[in-house]
């Protein structure tokens, strides 16, 4: 298993600010992902973040709004930036740790709340 | 496109009793099923994943799950449930090649709730 750590695990955010989320994992791992999970609703990924590349957005998603870096292969940070209520969701990233596509972890998750 | 339906919304069974959740997808090739637990307040934890073999696997916390390609099912059991298990049940299928490994397309969720 992949323990990740993501920070901060709960915010409350103004409208209008950005914040940045981090995600790090105790090992090595190629493929990060970010999902939201808005209030009472399922997973959607956001990105695919791998090492040395551009993130992937998925349909819906632009940089703009979520700019996410890669900076080594432990760790990532996901930017929500000028916050609206809409924004307000759980945001967890998740790790390929086999590199696979089969063996999958979550973090813990960032619960950010827009006022 | 790959999807996956979870049918059941909201599931209540007593303690002690036994459990299944259902889960079918909408894959062109074998995929890569995954159940995952979310407990109040919590992230996301892996019960149990199907990739290949044997097609009933073995999880975590006394779950087990069984892939029926016919079906295009991989319903989620446990033969007695604690009190312990309320909480959200997410099924989730991965692509097993190409570009995509490694995301995963979620079901809607079942809540489970237990009586005592």
């Amino acid at each position: 298993s992949a323990v990740i750590s993501q920070k901060p695990s709960r915010d409350i955010c103004q409208r209008g600010t950005s914040l940045t989320i981090q995600c790090q994992v105790d090992s090595q791992v190629t493929m990060m992902f970010w999902y939201r999970q808005q209030p009472g609703q399922s997973l959607t990924l956001i990105a695919t973040a791998n090492q040395g590349s551009e993130a992937t957005y998925e349909s819906g998603f632009v940089i703009d709004k979520f700019p996410i870096s890669r900076p080594n292969l432990t760790f990532s940070t996901l930017t929500v930036s000028n916050m609206s209520p809409e924004d307000s969701s759980i945001y967890l990233c998740s790790v390929d740790t086999a590199g696979l596509g089969n063996t999958i972890y979550f973090g813990e998750g960032s619960w950010l709340t827009v006022v | 496109a790959q999807s996956v339906t979870q049918p059941d919304i909201h599931i209540t069974v007593s303690e002690g009793a036994s459990l299944e959740l259902r889960c079918n997808y909408s894959y062109g090739a074998t995929p890569y099923l995954f159940w995952y637990v979310q407990s109040p307040g919590q992230g996301l934890q892996l019960l149990l994943k199907y990739f290949s073999g044997d097609t009933l696997v073995q999880g975590i916390k006394g779950f087990e799950a069984e892939f029926k390609r016919s079906q295009s099912s991989f319903n989620l059991r446990k033969p007695s449930v604690h009190w312990s298990d309320a909480a959200e049940y997410f099924c989730a299928v991965g692509a097993s090649y190409g570009g995509s490994q490694g995301n995963l397309i979620f079901g809607k969720g079942t809540k489970l709730s237990v009586k005592p």
